[in-house]
């Protein structure tokens, strides 16, 4: 069975600088990573995915992910938040071969701040 | 426009009734799936179903039921048997393996 950690539970932020959201992975098979955000209230919109080919992985809103295998990571990065990006962002894993539901980690929190 | 709908937004119920969630899909997804979210503890999954009327538990089933009677409806029933009912409970449906999943926009449950 696929398992997700996220590192950290709440990323505090200034607007405008950097940020690196962590996810670890565990599976013995390969997998297919995601990264979904949620605003208060709201399901969940996905940002970004990894299937296959590069492991830079670019997605919506300034946001991109690079898929390590050697350290089974999938760490979502943005050079410059805004106060918009405020809200909880969910790493999730699939498996690649037969028929594999969803595992979600439980979530960070990224507070950007003024 | 395609999406997954879920109603009502905000649900109360009194302890010992049971209450029925609604999800309904204009994808044309196989693939359907009950989340159940409280704070801190990320998405849980409920039950999830590949084809109609067909659907497998997931990692936290008890007190919970549902039916797969139509391709674009999944209905979850949580019963007077779920001791802590109280919680967000988000519907996703997806065509197939390797796809991202389609979330609807909840269900707030609160028992009262």
């Amino acid at each position: 069975a696929q398992s997700v950690t996220q590192l950290d539970s709440q990323v505090p932020v200034f607007e405008e600088a950097p940020v690196e959201l962590r996810c670890n992975y565990s599976s013995s098979v390969s997998v297919y990573l995601f990264w979904y955000v949620q605003y208060p209230n709201q399901g969940l919109q996905l940002l970004l995915k990894y299937l296959s080919g590069s492991t830079l992985v670019k997605g919506i809103n300034g946001f991109e992910a690079e898929f390590n295998k050697s350290q089974t990571s999938f760490h979502l990065r943005k050079p410059s938040v805004h106060i918009s990006d405020t809200a909880e962002y969910f790493c999730a894993v699939t498996l690649n071969s037969g028929y594999s539901t969803l595992t979600f980690g439980k979530g960070t929190m990224l507070l950007v701040s003024p | 426009d395609g999406g997954i709908t879920q109603s009502p937004k905000y649900l109360f119920r009194k302890e010992g009734q049971n209450v029925t969630l609604s999800c309904e899909q204009n994808l044309n997804h196989d693939a359907m799936y009950w989340y159940r979210q409280d704070p801190g503890q990320g998405l849980r999954l409920i039950y999830y179903s590949q084809i109609v009327n067909d659907f497998q538990k997931g990692d936290i089933a008890e007190g919970y039921s549902v039916s797969r009677e139509k391709k674009e409806s999944f209905p979850l029933t949580v019963t007077s048997a779920q001791k802590n009912p109280t919680a967000f409970y988000l519907c996703a449906s997806r065509t197939g393996q390797g796809t991202e999943a389609f979330f609807g926009q909840g269900t707030r449950l609160t028992v009262v």
